[in-house]
Formats: C-alpha cells, sequence, structure tokens
C-alpha cells in the first residue's frame, strides 16, 4: 500500500521567508507525485507535478520540488514566500497504470505574516 | 476552476439518516473519484468509478456506495449516518481511468449531529 508523510502540520513564515516543505512517500513501484493547494474556501488546485524526466519540477506561482528517487521524497520549495501563500499544501502520490488513485499526505498549513 | 462542481455545498444531518451528494465532472472526463477529508487530515479515498462502473474501492463500509451515470455526473450515498462521518466530501474528475491528473470540485461540508 502507498503511504505519504509531510513533516509539518504547521508552518509560520514572515514575508520573503524561504519555503521547503517535506514529503516522503512509499510504494513499490513507479509513480506520479504531486503537490495539490488548498487556499481558505477554495477547492484544491494542483500546484505542481512529478511524471518523469527532470527531477526538478517547477509548478505555477514560483514554486518548485525535487524529486529525489533514493530518498523517496518529493520536497516543495519557493526561495520567497508571500502573504497570499497563507494555505493548506499537500503531498500526494498515484502509482503507474490500470485503477490507481491519489493518497494525499496530512497536510501542511502554512500562514505566512505580512 | 477547474469544472467540476459539487451539491450541495453545505449539508447537515442526524445520525442514522442517509445523505446523497452530487457530483458533475468536467467535459470529457470519464473518471470520478470520491475523497473524505476529514477535519486536520488530508483526503481519503472512498471509491472510484470509471464509465459507470467502480473501479476501486479504499477502506470504507459498504455503506457508502456511489453511481455515475451516462453523462459521467456521479453521485456519494451514506447510510446510517455517523457523527465521525462528519467531513468534507471532494469529488475529482480525470480524463481515463488511469489518467494522470486530477480536478477537484470544491466539496460539499456534510455535518451529522
Amino acid at each position: 500500500a502507498q503511504s505519504v508523510s509531510q513533516h509539518n502540520h504547521h508552518v509560520i513564515l514572515s514575508e520573503a521567508a524561504s519555503l521547503e516543505l517535506g514529503c516522503n512517500y512509499s510504494y513499490g513501484g513507479t509513480v506520479n507525485l504531486f503537490w495539490y493547494v488548498q487556499y481558505p474556501g477554495q477547492h484544491l488546485q494542483l500546484l505542481l507535478k512529478y511524471f518523469s524526466g527532470d527531477p526538478l519540477v517547477k509548478g505555477i506561482k514560483g514554486f518548485e520540488a525535487e524529486f529525489i528517487k533514493s530518498k523517496f521524497s518529493f520536497n516543495l520549495r519557493k526561495p520567497s514566500v508571500q502573504w497570499s501563500d497563507t494555505a493548506e499544501y499537500f503531498c500526494a502520490v498515484k502509482g503507474l497504470g490500470g485503477y490507481s488513485t491519489l493518497t494525499f499526505g496530512k497536510g501542511t498549513m502554512l500562514l505566512v505574516s505580512p | 476552476e477547474t469544472g467540476v462542481t459539487q451539491s450541495p455545498t453545505h449539508l447537515i444531518k442526524t445520525r442514522g439518516q442517509q445523505v446523497t451528494l452530487r457530483c458533475s465532472s468536467q467535459s470529457g472526463h470519464n473518471t470520478v473519484s470520491w475523497y473524505q477529508q476529514a477535519l486536520g487530515q488530508g483526503p481519503q479515498f472512498i471509491f472510484q468509478y470509471y464509465r459507470e462502473e467502480e473501479n476501486g474501492r479504499g477502506n470504507f463500509p459498504p455503506r457508502f456506495s456511489g453511481l455515475q451515470f451516462p453523462n459521467y455526473s456521479s453521485e456519494l450515498n451514506v447510510n446510517a449516518l455517523e457523527l465521525d462521518d462528519s467531513a468534507l466530501y471532494l469529488c475529482a474528475s480525470s480524463l481515463e481511468a488511469g489518467g494522470t491528473e486530477a480536478f477537484f470540485g470544491q466539496g460539499t461540508r456534510l455535518t451529522v449531529v
């Protein structure tokens, strides 16, 4: 069975600080990896995804993530956060092929103070 | 907006009652998945429908059931509601059953009292 672990449940940063949210997964095969964001009162939105190729993927709003296969990790980064980045962030994994579904981590609530 | 719409947005039910939640998938998407997001948790997979048939199920009891219609819209039914069923229920649609990107609706907030 696949599982996802997010390292921090709550993170508080000041504007312009750098962000790194940890994500580790366990799965016995090839995976697709995702980061979703949920702004207050809004639906889950895809921030970025990794399918194959360059392990450093860039997403919307200046976010990026690095897939490190040997560490089963897919950490999310942003060099300088803004107040508008306040949201909940979810890492998710999906095995490849046939019936396969997203498995989410418990989420990290990011609060950015102006 | 993702093109995935859910109704109703909020619902209050009494323990023991039954509830039906609805989801209209994005145009052209034939696969719908349902997730339960309890407070402080990530979404948990309930089940998935592909071309009107259930083709995957998470660790949820049989009182959670669903349907997918020919237009690929979907329903989630929960019988004999329990207090722990209080959660945000999310619907996601994707292009194919093995499709790699899912688009989520805004969810239905169910409160069981």
